[in-house]
């Protein structure tokens, strides 16, 4: 059971460029979350989606895009990278809403963004 | 806005030590309170989970408490080893229809052997 994977692990990007996350989860979870790990701030959540097909804003969405069009993966873009974006990004996914106690969140290894 | 602050940032003790990890937040509307562990390179994974309406979840050497109206929860580690060394983030869950945690910035502890 691999749980949550996100690919790549790590890249570097040039300001401007563009890229897409891949995270896919095989527990047959209807929540996804993309967030972003800065030193100092703590997770903070960038896009989510409660199912197929949807996806809602977080804390922090400028400069990201994201569809769910599988129900086991979820894309985080970035159309054109800047340095703010240098940061550790996890993808983790849930049952359901994080209020209700069974509906932990599992995460994926993370993929480390360098934006020059 | 929900702030959640964990002090201290970093954390020393010797193996075998019992301590205690702390987590405050500004607002006592939460549905429940999560302890998480990140290991180096690693994702979170979660630890413990108690309930607003809970005073304290226990599971192996780990107890958790929380203290909703004073916005306050405490890990507790009993015997620590080395292999608990890792960060350790609390994070709260708002009342119903925000599909959001809020995380703090975690506690980096490392046990000495």
């Amino acid at each position: 059971n691999a749980g949550v994977t996100q690919t790549p692990k790590f890249r570097v990007l040039k300001t401007g460029q563009s890229m897409t996350l891949l995270c896919a989860q095989d527990m047959n979870h209807e929540y996804m979350y993309w967030y972003r790990q800065d030193p100092g701030m703590g997770l903070r959540l960038i896009h989510y989606s409660v199912g197929e097909g949807t996806t809602a804003k977080g804390e922090v969405p400028d400069g990201y895009n994201v569809s769910r069009l599988k129900k086991q993966n979820f894309l985080l873009g970035l159309e054109s990278a800047a340095p703010s974006q240098t940061s550790v990004y996890f993808c983790a996914s849930s049952y359901g809403p994080p209020e209700v106690s069974k509906n932990i969140q599992y995460f994926g290894a993370g993929t480390r963004l360098s934006v020059l | 806005k929900q702030e959640v602050t964990q002090i201290p940032a970093a954390l020393s003790v010797p193996e075998g030590e019992n301590l205690v990890l702390n987590c405050s937040f500004t607002d006592s509307a939460i549905y429940n309170l999560q302890w998480f562990r990140q290991d180096p390179g690693k994702g979170l994974t979660s630890l413990l989970l108690i309930q607003s309406s809970q005073r304290e979840q226990t599971s192996g050497r780990l107890n958790a408490s929380l203290d909703k109206s004073s916005g306050r929860s405490t890990l507790y580690i009993a015997a620590s080893q080395p292999g608990d060394s890792a960060t350790y983030l609390c994070a709260v869950s708002p009342t119903f229809g925000n599909e959001k945690l809020t995380f703090g910035t975690g506690t980096r502890l490392t046990i000495i052997p």
